[in-house]
């Protein structure tokens, strides 16, 4: 799996949008992008995923550069119970998911 | 909706013991994976499992062994515990579909193991 580069921490203001950024470099052209989020206390929980185009759920949105080297992860409208670590995750055509290093969101009230 | 179950939640070993994890997908899920979450650490892939024949390995400790049941429960045998296997360990299961990189999978509440 590609590796990805994720800021180590972002801090947002609740009711406010929060862009995620992720940049994985090596992506290969049959990898798909997934993004899963662990709150405190948590098992990982499955935020979105996409391939080539922007792809949208209750969730969030993900945005996915031209070049498939980056992408962003989007919440419209930050809560404090989206405090979590978010982790952007290249996977191939195998069934784990490698989770390097998230980034930590804190939302402040 | 239901969910992944693991049991138990809290599990306390000694030293050289052995101990075993047990874990309910959510029904109709076919895969089954484990993953070790360490202090301060992210979740590291141990292994899954696909209608029952083991589908992926990742950095498993020969020490543990894990299988899946017809039931399609699966559970985590670890023996010989070392001080360093103390950790979250975590369940999760998807749905039949094309398999691999497009799976969704879903998380258990894991089970956190602490070995004395």
């Amino acid at each position: 799996d590609a590796k990805t580069t994720q800021p180590n921490s972002m801090e947002s203001n609740e009711e406010e949008p929060v862009h995620l950024p992720c940049n994985h470099s090596t992506i290969s052209g049959t990898d798909y992008i997934h993004w899963y989020r662990q709150l405190p206390s948590q098992g990982p929980e499955y935020v979105i995923h996409g391939l080539t185009s922007n792809v949208n759920n209750r969730m969030a949105s993900l945005a996915i550069a031209e070049d498939r080297k980056s992408s962003t992860l989007i919440l419209h409208r930050a809560t404090l119970r989206d405090a979590a670590v978010y982790y952007c995750i290249c996977r191939g055509s195998n069934y784990k998911l490698t989770f390097g290093k998230g980034t930590l969101l804190t939302v402040n009230p | 909706a239901a969910g992944v179950i693991q049991s138990p939640r809290h599990l306390i070993k000694e030293k050289r013991e052995t101990a075993t994890l047990k874990c309910y997908p959510i029904p109709r899920h076919d895969t089954v994976y484990w993953y070790q979450q360490g202090p301060g650490q992210d979740p590291q892939f141990l292994i899954s499992f696909y209608e029952k024949m083991q589908s992926d390995k990742g950095s498993i400790p020969d020490r543990f062994s894990a299988q899946q049941f017809s039931d399609y429960h699966s559970e985590l045998n670890m023996s010989s515990l070392e001080l360093g296997d103390s950790a979250l360990y975590f369940c999760a299961s998807s749905p039949p579909g094309f398999g691999g990189h497009t799976d969704t999978q879903y998380f258990g509440p894991g089970t956190r193991l602490t070995v004395l």
